[in-house]
């Protein structure tokens, strides 16, 4: 079945680093990729979305791109702050009729000041 | 447009006892999703309703079990409680089925077993 792995954490960073949280995935056909986010006492947030291969999503300074050739999907940004400290999740859903969400095992992310 | 709701925030409840909890997704969603979410195996796909029929179950027990009503709000519900069922139980939404629709997700019901 369709399965999802990324680096488990966590990862610690000073302010104003650069991030990257590898996202690599195993799926037949076309797959939707997800980054959410999850922060202490709430639920998930979508973050980014990509749909197809060579697709780039990004938001609040995060950016990912789908690698269908290396079935990766790579959370960067290029400056963190304080306020990134959360737990990230890479997640698809395959383009099959019947399919449901898979989500990788998170990454927790520490940024210090 | 309000986000997903569920309630209650938390719930204690003793071993043995079952529970209930309820989930209203975002106006027009028609796709209700729920999943576990624990430390140590952390997120795990429960079950999917579409129009009220359970289109995918994941790897649980029957005592797990769930619905969806015609508004498309949905409840789960977990009998003959055990220790291990203490967990966050996210519900999450989307328009519908489609592989590119993101899920929403509330921000659940932290539930103890006791």
């Amino acid at each position: 079945g369709d399965s999802v792995t990324q680096m488990e954490g966590p990862v610690t960073l000073s302010e104003e680093a650069f991030l990257t949280i590898n996202c690599t995935y195993t799926a037949t056909g076309y797959p939707s990729l997800f980054w959410y986010v999850q922060y202490p006492g709430e639920g998930l947030q979508l973050l980014l979305k990509a749909t197809k291969a060579d697709d780039k999503g990004s938001n609040k300074g995060f950016e990912a791109t789908y690698r269908k050739e290396t079935t990766s999907f790579h959370l960067e940004k290029g400056s963190v702050q304080v306020s990134d400290s959360a737990v990230y999740f890479c997640a698809l859903r395959g383009d099959n009729y019947g399919q449901n969400f898979v989500f990788g095992p998170g990454t927790r992310l520490s940024v210090l000041p | 447009k309000a986000g997903v709701t569920q309630t209650p925030r938390y719930l204690i409840k003793t071993r043995g006892q079952q529970v209930t909890l309820s989930c209203s997704p975002i106006s027009g969603h028609r796709s209700v999703s729920w999943y576990q979410q624990t430390p140590g195996q952390g997120l795990q796909f429960l079950f999917e309703y579409f129009s009220e029929t359970q289109r995918n179950k994941g790897n649980f027990p029957g005592r797990f079990s769930g619905r969806q009503f015609s508004n498309s709000r949905s409840e789960m519900n977990v009998s003959t409680l055990e220790l291990g069922d203490s967990a966050l139980y996210l519900c999450a939404s989307s328009p519908g089925t489609q592989s590119n629709q993101p899920q929403h997700f509330g921000d659940g019901t932290r539930l103890s077993i006791l």
